[in-house]
C-alpha cells in the first residue's frame, strides 16, 4: 500500500501564509488521486476542507485553497487566524483504496 | 438535516467480533458512496473501507479479509462487520458520506483482554 507523506509540523504567523503538502510514495500526485484535506481539533471529528484537489465545501473558509504543486497536493492557508491552529490531514485514493497522510500540526504563533 | 450516527462500539477480546452501525438521516445511503475511517488513541486518521453506490467495496490492507462493509437500504444504515479483532484495531471509528461532507460522531472500539 502506498505511503502518503506530510510535514509533521509547520508554524505560521497570524495573518501569514503557509502551504502544507501531501506527497505519494508512488510518484506524482494527480487529480486522479482525488486529494482531500481535513482539519481536526483535539477531541473532535475531522472536518473536510477540500475535496477533489481544489473544491471547497460550503463551510470551508475562503482563506483555505487546494492545488497541485511540484508533484504533490497542497493546501494553502492565506491570512492565518488563531482558530486555524489544528491538525491537518490529506487523503489520497489509489484505484479505490484510500490512504491518509500522517498529519501536519499547524501552529499559529 | 443530513446526519450520521454510529453505534455498536465497545470492549471486545482479541479474536472477537463486533458490528458497527452508521444510521443515516436526511439522505439515502444507497445513493452515495460511504466510508469508514478510524483513529487510534493519540494517532492519526486511517482510512478503513468504502462502499460505492453500485456495491463495489475496497479495504485498507490492515483490515482486508477481516472487515466487511455493507449497507441495508431498508434501514438506511451502513455497517462494518469486524472479525478477528486485534489490539491494533482499537480506535474511534467514524463513518462519512461521499465527499466526506458529513461525518458521524464516532464510536469507540477497544480490543483488550
Amino acid at each position: 500500500q502506498a505511503v502518503v507523506t506530510q510535514e509533521p509540523s509547520l508554524t505560521v504567523s497570524p495573518g501569514g501564509t503557509v502551504t502544507l503538502t501531501c506527497g505519494s510514495s508512488t510518484g506524482v500526485v494527480t487529480s486522479g488521486h482525488y486529494p482531500y484535506w481535513f482539519q481536526q481539533n483535539p477531541g473532535q471529528a475531522p472536518r473536510t476542507l477540500i475535496y477533489d484537489t481544489t473544491n471547497k465545501h460550503s463551510w470551508t473558509p475562503a482563506r483555505f485553497s487546494g492545488s497541485l504543486l511540484g508533484g504533490k497536493a497542497a493546501l494553502t492557508l492565506s491570512g492565518a487566524q488563531p482558530e486555524d491552529e489544528a491538525e491537518y490531514y490529506c487523503l489520497l485514493f489509489y484505484s479505490g483504496e484510500g490512504v491518509f497522510g500522517g498529519g501536519t500540526k499547524v501552529t499559529v504563533l | 438535516e443530513v446526519q450520521l450516527v454510529e453505534s455498536g462500539g465497545g470492549l471486545v477480546q482479541p479474536g472477537g467480533s463486533l458490528r458497527l452501525s452508521c444510521e443515516a438521516s436526511g439522505f439515502t445511503v444507497s445513493s452515495y458512496y460511504m466510508n469508514w475511517v478510524r483513529q487510534a488513541p493519540g494517532r492519526g486518521l486511517e482510512w478503513v473501507s468504502i462502499i460505492y453506490s453500485g456495491g463495489t467495496t475496497y479495504y485498507a490492507d490492515s483490515v482486508k479479509g477481516r472487515f466487511t462493509i455493507s449497507r441495508d437500504n431498508s434501514k438506511n444504515t451502513l455497517y462494518l462487520q469486524m472479525n478477528s479483532l486485534r489490539a491494533a484495531d482499537t480506535a474511534v471509528y467514524y463513518c462519512a458520506r461521499g465527499k466526506f461532507d458529513c461525518w458521524g460522531q464516532g464510536t469507540l472500539v477497544t480490543v483488550s483482554s
